[in-house]
């Protein structure tokens, strides 16, 4: 049983460069949630998916993109980057609403040159 | 609106002394409150969790912690520090779909 899997672990990119970050869940996990951690800042919601087919934007969406093709993916694009993103991304997921705890990949560490 | 806030950006304790980190939240409903601890270059793992049943709550590594609602408060303690509880830590309020993080606070430990 993995988890949450997260990749990849660690990116570089240029200016103005696109990627996608996926993230796999094999818990069956309707919740899934896309964060950017910085220092200071603590942990903030960039977009979230409460099932399949569904997304909506978080705290911080500007600049992002998701998709949630697949129940078991949750996927993060970043269109054109800019060196604002450089950050640690953690995915998350949860079977239900806000009475469970979370369960969290690893982070995929980007860096935006 | 909810929110939670951290008191403390940073605490040192030394080894073998009991550990206090504070959260206060607002919420205009009753929260689920949780706190996570993340090690370095690691994710985040759950420590403890309260979901309106026992107001004082338990979880691993010797961590509990108490939800008082006339404080709006949710600190989490341990009677005796150890080494490898240096990490961060994060208080989290959660109400429907979104979950809120506070901005964490980092323990030291001091031999």
């Amino acid at each position: 049983n993995a988890g949450v899997t997260q990749t990849p672990k660690f990116r570089v990119l240029k200016t103005g460069q696109s990627m996608t970050l996926l993230c796999a869940q094999d818990m069956n996990h309707e919740y899934m949630y896309w964060y950017r951690q910085d220092p200071g800042m603590g942990l903030r919601l960039i977009h979230y998916s409460v099932g399949e087919g569904t997304t909506a934007k978080g705290e911080v969406p500007d600049g992002y993109n998701v998709s949630r093709l697949k129940k078991q993916n949750f996927l993060l694009g970043l269109e054109s980057a800019a060196p604002s993103q450089t950050s640690v991304y953690f995915c998350a997921s949860s079977l239900h609403r806000d009475r469970v705890g979370y369960t969290f990949g690893s982070g995929t560490r980007l860096t935006v040159v | 609106a909810q929110s939670v806030t951290q008191l403390d950006s940073h605490v040192s304790v030394s080894e073998g002394t009991p550990v206090l980190l504070r959260c206060n939240y607002s919420s205009s409903y009753s929260p689920s409150l949780f706190w996570y601890v993340q090690h370095p270059n690691k994710g985040l793992q759950l420590l403890l969790k309260y979901t309106s049943a026992a107001t004082l709550v338990k979880g691993i590594n010797g961590f509990e912690a108490e939800f008082k609602k006339s404080e709006t408060s949710f600190h989490l303690t341990k009677p005796s520090a150890h080494m490898s509880d240096a990490a961060e830590y994060f208080c989290v309020v959660t109400r429907d779909d979104k979950i809120i993080f506070g901005k964490g606070t980092r323990l030291h430990i001091l031999p």
